[in-house]
């Protein structure tokens, strides 16, 4: 059973609009989220994370926010830019995050010129 | 920032021969260090959490005695792939938590290919 979903396997935006990447989540012990992305063939590389006892963080151009009572989280991305297209990961953990991260599949953004 | 180092960044091997892949935290200590696996078109799966002098923990359905795993200090886990298939072909990533704030790091990633 997948813990965390990410039901978008791919997102088109164009340059300059807002990406939102949404994320659903089954355990209800998770309470740390945070989110990754990936280039081709390299490792991921941590964006944002968000901690339940908040609704939401931003960070830059970044915003994450969470609605525990749906468990769901999103991304967003103001303005995207074609430099932000990668594959993006929601993963989440429990105790605080001081737990193993829970990944989901990802999804693919592609931001057009 | 924190930052993992991973090594090699890719190899190709021949069947039935073992390869190893570093992980080395290199401005942090890390008692756990995690491997990941990913394959194409799904998400990182989680092979095994390794702690510095004890035996790691595998997850269900990854084989020990093919995949080992060794975190002899703070700094360093090796996976080892032995007897490697062309099946076991994959991108690894490993991942440290560093001691202190429990902050994760990934390393680069190594492309394994055997042929």
């Amino acid at each position: 059973d997948q813990q965390v979903k990410q039901n978008s396997p791919s997102l088109s935006v164009q340059e300059g609009r807002i990406s939102i990447l949404n994320c659903d989540y089954t355990n209800s012990m998770f309470d740390y989220f945070l989110w990754y992305k990936k280039y081709p063939a390299e490792g991921p590389t941590f964006l944002i994370s968000i901690s339940s006892i908040k609704d939401k963080n931003e960070d830059g151009r970044f915003t994450v926010f969470l609605n525990k009572s749906a468990k769901h989280l999103s991304l967003h991305i103001v303005p995207s830019q074609p430099g932000d297209s990668a594959v993006y990961f929601c993963a989440a953990s429990t105790q605080g995050g001081s737990e193993k991260l829970v990944f989901g599949k990802g999804t693919k953004l592609t931001v057009n010129p | 920032g924190a930052v993992v180092s991973q090594h090699p960044s890719w190899v190709i091997c021949k069947s039935g021969t073992s390869v190893k892949i570093e992980c080395r935290s290199l401005d942090f200590q890390a008692t756990t260090m995690f491997w990941y696996r990913q394959f194409p078109k799904q998400s990182l799966m989680l092979m095994a959490t390794s702690n510095e002098g004890s035996k790691a923990t595998y997850e269900q359905g990854v084989e020990k005695d093919k995949f080992l795993i060794n975190h002899a200090s703070l700094t360093l886990s090796t996976l080892t792939v032995t007897s490697a298939h062309p099946e076991d072909s994959s991108f690894y990533i490993c991942s440290a938590r560093d001691n202190y704030n429990y902050g994760y790091t990934f390393g680069s990633g190594t492309r394994l290919t055997v042929v």
